[in-house]
């Protein structure tokens, strides 16, 4: 049972191109998201899905598209990479509402990504 | 966005010694997380608090969930160097799903 993986683990961009991170999980969760943490700053929620075909907005969506096609796979594409999207991207996935467990939310190991 | 503030950012703690993270908000938040994050991985999942009041205990770490559901804090008895680590809160608020995190405390214990 592998959880949450995400690849790559580490990218170094040109500003102006474009990439797609990965992120599978192998738990049947319908809610999956990604996160940007920078220093000082916490995690940021940049878009979030309840269920394939269904995805929203976080905090810090500009900048970043997602789509969800299957219930194992939310990629997240760079459409023009700039400096300020250097950061460790998070994918996490959840079952949903549990009664005494919340949103109990599992992380991918991150993908580190470098836009010089 | 509903903001959660984390307090303190830093401690340096000895072996054995006691402490306690706060975390704060003017929202109300119907479940709060509390995640431990070690360098170069993701947050892992300590504990969720739901209940206004609510104490929750994991070995030496107690959580509690503010009577109003705004706050909540985490105590560590005798830390250990292995609870060396970045602390944080989250809170699901009223649209659901989405999480909006604390900036987390970065705890160091030493021997």
């Amino acid at each position: 049972n592998a959880g949450v993986t995400q690849t790559p683990k580490f990218q170094v961009l040109k500003t102006g191109q474009s990439m797609t991170l990965q992120c599978a999980q192998d738990m049947n969760h319908e809610y999956m998201s990604w996160y940007r943490q920078d220093p000082g700053m916490g995690l940021r929620l940049i878009h979030y899905s309840v269920g394939a075909g269904i995805t929203d907005q976080g905090e810090v969506p500009n900048g970043y598209n997602v789509s969800r096609s299957t219930t194992e796979d939310f990629p997240l594409r760079l459409l023009s990479a700039a400096p300020s999207q250097t950061s460790v991207y998070f994918c996490a996935s959840s079952n949903g509402w549990d009664l005494t467990l919340g949103y109990e939310q599992y992380f991918g190991p991150g993908t580190r990504l470098t836009v010089t | 966005t509903q903001l959660l503030e984390q307090s303190p950012q830093f401690l340096s703690i000895q072996e054995g010694e006691n402490l306690t993270v706060y975390c704060n908000s003017s929202s109300v938040f119907s479940s709060l997380q509390w995640y431990r994050q070690e360098p170069g991985e993701g947050p892992v999942l300590l504990v969720t608090v739901v209940t206004g009041g609510e104490v929750k205990k994991l070995k030496r770490l107690t959580f509690q969930f503010g009577d109003a559901r705004k706050d909540s804090s985490l105590h560590i008895t005798a830390a250990q160097p292995g609870d060396t680590g970045l602390y944080l809160c989250a809170g699901a608020g009223s649209s659901g799903y989405a999480l909006n995190f604390g900036k987390g405390t970065s705890l160091l214990v030493t021997p």
